[in-house]
């Protein structure tokens, strides 16, 4: 069974921090990796990653992909409340039929 | 486009009560997926379809969850009698085919609470 462990399940920082989200993961047949932003209702893509090592960016967000090690960070800089949420991994795999298996989410709270 | 359309945004029904949610996908995505979430088991999926034929409907949780596409524009999750367990967010997400990844965009869910 695909598996996908995020953490920290939780975290709370300041204004201004840079946080780093983690996700590891246990599937077979590899295809994807994808984060979400889940503020109050539906999840909102961030990024997809199927290659090792090429670090996705958008403004102060971040994340890379390792494909050897089995996990992938999502990096925040400069953190402000807006960036408050839930954050979600999921990772796609061939042998379970193309299906997305998500994490539990890590939830980030951003304190002024 | 307007996205992932689901209705409705909130249900409180009585055990034993049908429930049937609704969704309409992004035009032109082939795949739908509906997805339960709770604190507890986060996001599980339930069923998708691919061209309006359901694929792999392992996550329907019993025989009292059945879902149907009967066109390309349209699809519903009933729950037949529903349960407290069933208290959930409900989400509806399309996809693409092409390429790497599966990009999904996700509907607003529909709020369910089964007293």
């Amino acid at each position: 069974e695909d598996k996908v462990v995020q953490s920290p399940l939780s975290l709370v920082v300041h204004e201004g921090d840079t946080v780093t989200l983690n996700c590891s993961y246990e599937v077979t047949n590899f295809r994807s990796l994808l984060w979400y932003k889940q503020e109050k209702k539906a999840p909102t893509f961030l990024f997809m990653l199927t290659s090792s090592g090429i670090e996705k960016k958008s403004g102060r967000l971040s994340s890379i992909l390792d494909k050897k090690e089995l996990f992938s960070i999502l990096n925040i800089t400069a953190t402000q409340t807006g960036d408050s949420a839930v954050y979600l991994c999921a990772v796609e795999a061939s042998s379970s039929n193309y299906k997305l298996t998500f994490g539990k989410g890590t939830l980030l709270t951003v304190n002024p | 486009d307007a996205g992932v359309i689901q209705s409705p945004r909130h249900e409180v029904t009585e055990m034993g009560q049908e429930v049937t949610l609704r969704c309409k996908p992004i035009s032109g995505h082939d795949y739908l997926f509906w997805y339960r979430q709770t604190m507890m088991r986060g996001l599980e999926l339930l069923i998708y379809f691919n061209n309006n034929v359901p694929i792999d409907d392992s996550g329907m949780p019993e025989d009292r969850f059945s879902a149907k596409m009967p066109n390309a524009s349209f699809s519903t999750l009933k729950i037949q009698p529903s349960e407290p367990r069933d208290s959930a967010v409900y989400f509806c997400a399309s996809s693409q085919t092409g390429g790497l990844g599966r990009k999904l965009f996700f509907g607003s869910g529909t709020q369910l609470s089964v007293l």
